[in-house]
């Protein structure tokens, strides 16, 4: 599969957008882009995903680049719950083999 | 409601002890993984089976078993020839393998401490 690579951190206040970034150069055409996030102590949780058009969920909105090598994950409104690691992966659509491969995240922090 | 349980949350054991970790998921899911989880780090997968009876290798396999029996149930058996069983362990499943279809869900996890 190919390799994605975001921050290892950041920082958000309260109520106000955040963009987190993912890049992945050698992504395939059919290649889909996963986010997943993962609270302390806690399971990984399903965020979106997508191929190449925007999506938009009641969670977040996945904005992808035109030439698809990066994409944003936007979360409207943060909240001190979504202080958590966020995971961007990629999944082909032929089968990856069952390996899901979740690097080390961006840690997003949230002030109050 | 449908979802994916992991049993117990906290696991002690004495070292040298083989510990078997439940999984259970009434999603009706084809695929099932297996998890390893050490502070601070990512993912890396131990299993994973993409149907019933049938069960593959993941990256870190050495020292773990599984079984995939029922549809429902992939059982994850920590032996006594990992030589550092203490991590956080998660099940996970999906509706099958192949982009959108691995929209995975991930059970609580089961934190394993070794003694």
């Amino acid at each position: 599969d190919a390799k994605t690579t975001q921050p290892n951190s950041m920082e958000s206040n309260e109520e106000e957008p955040v963009h987190l970034p993912c890049n992945h150069s050698t992504i395939s055409g059919t290649d889909y882009i996963h986010w997943y996030r993962q609270l302390p102590s806690q399971g990984p949780e399903y965020v979106i995903h997508g191929l190449t058009s925007n999506v938009n969920n009641r969670m977040a909105s996945l904005a992808i680049a035109e030439d698809r090598k990066s994409s944003t994950l936007i979360l409207h409104r943060a909240t001190l719950r979504d202080a958590a690691v966020y995971y961007c992966i990629l999944r082909y659509l032929g089968g990856s083999q069952g390996n899901l491969i979740f690097g080390k995240g961006t840690k997003l922090s949230v002030k109050p | 409601d449908g979802g994916i349980t992991q049993s117990p949350k906290y696991l002690f054991r004495k070292e040298g002890q083989n510990v078997t970790l439940s999984c259970e998921q009434n999603l009706n899911h084809d695929a099932m993984y297996w998890y390893r989880q050490d502070p601070g780090q990512g993912l890396r997968l131990i299993y994973y089976s993409q149907i019933v009876n049938d069960f593959q290798k993941g990256d870190i396999a050495e020292g773990y078993s599984v079984s995939r029996e029922k549809k429902e149930s992939f059982p994850l058996t920590v032996t006594s020839a990992q030589k550092n069983p203490t991590a956080f362990y998660l099940c996970a499943s999906s509706i099958g393998t192949g982009g959108p279809r691995e929209k995975a869900f991930f059970g609580q996890g089961t934190r394993l401490t070794v003694v």
